[in-house]
């Protein structure tokens, strides 16, 4: 079985450019996460969707940042306009929300550099 | 903010010997999961335990969940080389909601 897939899964830009990561859980699963991870403040919830609607945006930092799912199988990341202090592991997890006491399947992340 | 926080930061062991990680929260939870991290990898979960578990196995893998001081220890028996990972506890407040991770314990297993 195909896991969570992220794309790219690295990016260099320079700042004040758009910055778009995408995901695509794994199929089944209704519930999906968007996580960063740094090494001062280790992994954090960005956003979270439940049967495609965003249920917890608390973690997204500012208007830079937006979160789309228009489907179950895609969800998207955007940054604009991205700063240096975005550059970080950006991950996105899946799970199956029916069922508790279920894991969740991480992707291998995107890491994002900007100069 | 940070639910989680795992004692200790960094551990070195010798292949064989026995390596235990230590997490402590701060809310009532509905489970409490671990899971690992290679370097440059995303996470994979090892063990989940629900908050009226007292304790699991899983192979080498043995946790233990203590909700009255709201602490969590994961016991990896007979390291080995590949075990060498960072390896986090994350908790879930409610079903189905995201997890707070705590910032892990990197673990160096030696051959």
């Amino acid at each position: 079985d195909a896991g969570v897939i992220q794309s790219p899964r690295h990016e260099v830009t320079e700042m004040g450019q758009e910055v778009t990561l995408r995901c695509k859980p794994i199929s089944g699963h209704n519930s999906l996460f968007w996580y960063r991870q740094t090494m001062m403040r280790g992994l954090e919830l960005l956003i979270y969707f439940n049967n495609n609607v965003p249920i917890d945006d608390s973690g997204m930092p500012e208007d830079r940042f937006s979160a789309k799912m228009p489907n179950a199988s895609f969800s998207t990341l955007k940054i604009q306009p991205s700063e240096p202090r975005d550059s970080a592991v950006y991950f996105c997890a899946s799970s199956p929300k029916d069922r508790e006491d279920q894991p969740q399947h991480f992707g291998d992340g995107t890491r994002l550099s900007i100069l | 903010s940070q639910q989680g926080e795992e004692d200790p930061q960094a551990l070195s062991i010798q292949e064989g010997e026995n390596a235990t990680m230590n997490c402590s929260y701060k809310t009532s939870i509905n489970n409490l999961q671990w899971y690992r991290q290679n370097s440059g990898r995303g996470l994979v979960h090892l063990i989940l335990i629900r908050s009226n578990e007292r304790e699991k196995h899983s192979g080498r893998l043995r946790v233990t969940l203590d909700t009255s001081k709201k602490s969590s220890s994961l016991l990896i028996t007979a390291s080995r080389a590949a075990d060498t990972a960072s390896y986090f506890c994350a908790t879930e407040r409610q079903a189905g909601t995201a997890l707070i991770f705590g910032k892990g314990t990197t673990l160096s297993v030696s051959s």
